[in-house]
């Protein structure tokens, strides 16, 4: 398995309080994407990133932010949770890109935001 | 309009049966088609990968492309138990950076 590390693995968190995600790797890839999966929307791009200090936005970004300050660590932040962001969060890596090569995605962290 | 539509069914069949999970995608630009295998509780991980038109083979496997009518396939020949998983489609974004995914199809295979 691709050295992907997600924590928590469960996190259970009140609406208005903030959230962090962390997404570790020891691969020693250059882009991480972060991506939500829903019932009824399958997986959808939340931020990427494309080196230390570079990240876009994706599809849903509306109420996260991200940072990336070292090449291992991509961490995802919910400044005020909301209960439309309960869902399971994957992390995923990759060398070249999308266009270049596969994804490989951690095992995801279960959200619930009452 | 989603960029990629996908089937979620569930899909049910009896062990050895041939499968064809299907998905759409509007954006002709598209060049390269993935399929994603995601057992209950756990990551994507990729089953096929593909560039442009044609047929592509592994194993029990294969991942069909028609461009001219923008349509996917993934073939499951003499389907397992194991082969009880959600896939889903994918393909790059325009700018090359990122996987758009389809909904995903639930397959359950039967002994």
């Amino acid at each position: 398995d691709a050295g992907i590390t997600q924590s928590p693995r469960h996190k259970v968190t009140e609406t208005g309080t903030p959230v962090t995600l962390r997404c570790h790797q020891t691969e020693n890839h250059r882009y991480m994407y972060w991506y939500r999966q829903d019932p009824g929307h399958g997986l959808r791009l939340i931020h990427y990133s494309y080196g230390v200090k570079d990240t876009d936005k994706g599809e849903v970004s509306d109420g996260y932010s991200v940072s990336r300050s070292k090449t291992e660590d991509f961490l995802l932040t919910l400044e005020s949770a909301t209960s439309s962001q309960t869902s399971v969060y994957f992390c995923a890596i990759s060398e070249k890109g999308a266009d270049h090569e596969k994804l490989f995605f951690g095992s995801g962290t279960q959200l619930s935001v009452l | 309009q989603k960029e990629v539509e996908q089937d979620p069914g569930p899909l049910s069949v009896p062990e050895g049966a041939i499968v064809s999970l299907n998905c759409t995608y509007s954006n002709s630009a598209f060049q390269y088609f993935m399929w994603y295998r995601q057992y209950s509780r756990k990551g994507p991980e990729l089953l096929m990968y593909t560039y442009s038109s044609g047929n592509k083979e592994d194993g029990r496997f294969t991942a069909q492309v028609d461009k001219s009518s923008k349509y996917i396939s993934l073939f499951i020949r003499d389907s397992q138990p194991s082969d009880s998983a959600t896939y889903l489609c994918a393909t790059v974004d325009q700018a090359g950076t990122a996987l758009i995914f389809g909904k995903g199809t639930t397959l359950s295979v039967s002994s």
